[in-house]
């Protein structure tokens, strides 16, 4: 069965500091997908990267970034000089590949509040 | 392109009463889910359809009735509603062209039962 920890309920951080939140998964397969959304406090869910499992690589937009490793299982997510804009929940999420209609699930999310 | 539309925004209902969360979408998605977000819990799969005709039981499933009678809707029935029921729904579609598609998401309806 596949699962999704965020350990980090709630996090803050004074604005420009940077910022780690913390995603592990569990699942059987050898081929998934992972997935980071935020939620600000207007409450919609935004889709921010995908990650396959096959790809290793991280990657950085912008003062994103996001470090995938599956030797830890883990698949991080880095804020460089954190905004205020940035206060939001932070859901990661994971996706088996049986099909493109596997279900994501999803951590419980990380409260993110960046203070000026 | 409107994506996913959910209506209503907000419901108050009294226990027992019934009601259908909508959800829309016009992107041609065969996968259309729902989702409940409650505090401290995440995002927790109710039902999903990966097609019309098709539907399937996610992780939280009692309570709640699906259909798919079209690829554009898939419609929530609260049957008799309860307070447990009272979280913020999310309809979501996905493009299974795609194994890593991303999920798109409508922007909630917020229920209240009292």
């Amino acid at each position: 069965a596949q699962k999704v920890t965020q350990a980090q309920t709630e996090i803050s951080v004074v604005e420009k500091e940077d910022v780690t939140l913390d995603c592990v998964y569990e699942t059987r397969d050898t081929t998934y997908y992972l997935f980071w959304y935020k939620q600000p406090p207007s409450g919609e869910l935004v889709f921010l990267i995908r990650r396959n499992s096959f790809d290793e690589q991280n990657e950085i937009s912008g003062r994103y970034s996001w470090n995938f490793q599956k030797s830890t299982s883990s698949f991080n997510f880095t804020i460089t000089a954190s905004q205020v804009v940035d206060s939001a929940v932070y859901f990661c999420a994971l996706s088996e590949a049986r099909s493109g209609n596997t279900p994501l699930v999803f951590g419980k999310g990380t409260r993110l509040s960046v203070i000026a | 392109n409107a994506g996913v539309t959910q209506t209503p925004k907000f419901q108050v209902l009294k226990t027992g009463q019934s009601m259908t969360l909508q959800c829309a979408q016009d992107m041609n998605h065969e996968y259309m889910s729902w989702y409940r977000q409650d505090p401290g819990m995440g995002l927790r799969l109710i039902h999903y359809s990966v097609g019309a005709g098709i539907t399937d039981q996610g992780e939280v499933p009692n309570g709640y009735n699906v259909s798919r009678s079209t690829t554009e809707d898939f419609p929530l029935r609260l049957l008799s509603a309860a307070p447990s029921q009272t979280s913020v729904y999310f309809c979501a579609t996905r493009d299974t062209g795609s194994y890593n598609s991303p999920l798109h998401f409508g922007n909630g309806t917020r229920l209240t039962v009292t």
